[in-house]
């Protein structure tokens, strides 16, 4: 069984802080991880993907995010949050391409 | 590119009644999926299809309907409403284990 779990359903960051959003999963094979964003009323959009290639995977709008297997953790972290990244973030785990396990979400405020 | 197209947007259904949610892609993509999104519960998986007359149930399958006669299209249906049903349901597609991709989402209201 897969399954995914995000620590913290909100996080307020400032403006120009560090984004740190994290995500541990559980899986008895090698799985792919992916990152999400939802912006209100809208559905999900791919921010980046693991597939067992390079460990620290770089995505779109400046996120990236490193797969630590010792830890079984994929954390998403973007080095200065701007206010265009206020949105729900979203980790996503599969190892056969079949089913794909979500976490809870997380929802990312950044203040002004 | 069309992507991953699903209808209605908005939906009020009276409790027992049915209707089927429309899902197509146009990327040839053989895995098709759908999920229903509730707040604090993330994204749950109803039924998949892994290809044209191929489908599978989910974690959350019950009250819930699928078939899957075309690559191209993959439609929900609900057989008899209940409030419980009231949630936002996605439908994705993809293709083997690469990224899925969303529709814009069927915001379900039961009564």
């Amino acid at each position: 069984a897969q399954s995914v779990t995000q620590l913290g359903s909100h996080v307020s960051v400032s403006e120009g802080a560090l984004v740190l959003l994290r995500c541990n999963y559980s899986s008895s094979v090698p799985p792919y991880l992916f990152w999400y964003v939802q912006y209100p009323n809208q559905g999900l959009q791919l921010l980046l993907k693991y597939t067992s290639a390079a460990t620290l995977v770089k995505g779109i709008n400046g996120f990236e995010a490193e797969f630590k297997k010792s830890e079984t953790s994929f954390h998403l972290t973007k080095p200065s949050a701007h206010m265009s990244d206020a949105a729900e973030y979203f980790c996503a785990v599969t190892s056969t391409g079949n089913q794909f396990y979500f976490g809870t979400g997380t929802s990312l405020t950044v203040i002004p | 590119n069309a992507g991953v197209t699903q209808t209605p947007k908005f939906q009020v259904l009276k409790t027992g009644q049915s209707m089927t949610l429309q899902c197509a892609q146009d990327m040839n993509h053989e895995y098709m999926s759908w999920y229903r999104q509730d707040p604090g519960m993330g994204l749950r998986l109803i039924h998949y299809s892994v290809g044209a007359g191929i489908t599978d149930q989910g974690e959350v399958p019950n009250g819930y309907n699928v078939s899957r006669s075309t690559t191209e299209d993959f439609p929900l249906r609900l057989l008899s409403a209940a409030p419980s049903q009231t949630s936002v349901y996605f439908c994705a597609s993809s293709f083997r284990s690469e990224s899925l991709h969303f529709g814009n989402g069927t915001r379900l209201t039961v009564t």
